[in-house]
């Protein structure tokens, strides 16, 4: 099992470019969170997904930020217009469920805007 | 809202030493609780996870004890090594569809 795996492991971007963060769940898990870490501050919690549906998005930016969890394929991140704020660590974790399970994490994409 | 809290926000102890890191919540509604270490640019590694209804979980030098009553955790780590110099986070699921909610984490330096 090749845990979760997140691609790009780092992404330069220009401002106003698109950016694509993707996340592959471990096998089995059908649960999908994304988290953000800016410097020198804690883990804050985006968007949470299961197969093709939207659990949660309290945590994710109105405008420009985007996710799906598609029913094929990883679970996809898109930010558009990007700016330079947006330069961060982005996590993703999976679960095979809720309350019980622990989450395991990927190693992040650390994403820059120039 | 579920609000997470550590103490202290950093360590510095010599090699050897036995400590204790701290971890406070708000609301004492849990499902479960989870400590996980981060290397500097690097991703989360679980360390333990305590369910609810646990009150201490225990990995080779490792102790995680829960009092869910009064909204506590410690992570106890025995005989510390500079190779366990990490930021260790803290962090609570508070209902079933609720994501888990992050501390922002003690920095521990292990010197030798």
């Amino acid at each position: 099992n090749a845990g979760v795996m997140q691609n790009p492991r780092h992404l330069v971007r220009r401002r106003g470019q698109e950016a694509r963060l993707r996340c592959s769940p471990m096998k089995g898990h059908s649960h999908v969170y994304w988290y953000r870490q800016l410097p020198e501050e804690g883990l804050k919690f985006m968007v949470y997904l299961q197969k093709e549906n939207i659990i949660d998005e309290s945590g994710m930016p109105k405008e420009r930020f985007s996710a799906e969890f598609p029913k094929e394929g990883p679970s996809i991140l898109r930010i558009q217009q990007v700016v330079r704020g947006d330069s961060a660590a982005y996590f993703c974790a999976s679960s095979p469920g809720t309350t019980s399970y622990g989450y395991t994490f990927g190693s992040g994409t650390r994403l820059t805007v120039v | 809202k579920q609000e997470v809290t550590q103490i202290p926000a950093a360590l510095s102890v010599p090699e050897g030493e036995n400590l204790v890191l701290n971890c406070s919540f708000t609301d004492s509604a849990i499902y479960n609780l989870q400590w996980f270490r981060q290397d500097p640019g690097k991703g989360l590694t679980s360390l333990l996870l305590i369910q609810s209804s646990q009150r201490e979980q225990t990995s080779g030098r490792l102790n995680a004890s829960l009092d869910k009553s009064s909204g506590r955790s410690t992570l106890y780590i025995a005989a510390s090594q500079p190779g366990d110099s990490a930021t260790y986070l803290c962090a609570v699921v508070s209902s079933g569809n609720t994501p888990l909610v992050f501390g922002k984490g003690t920095r521990l330096s292990v010197i030798a």
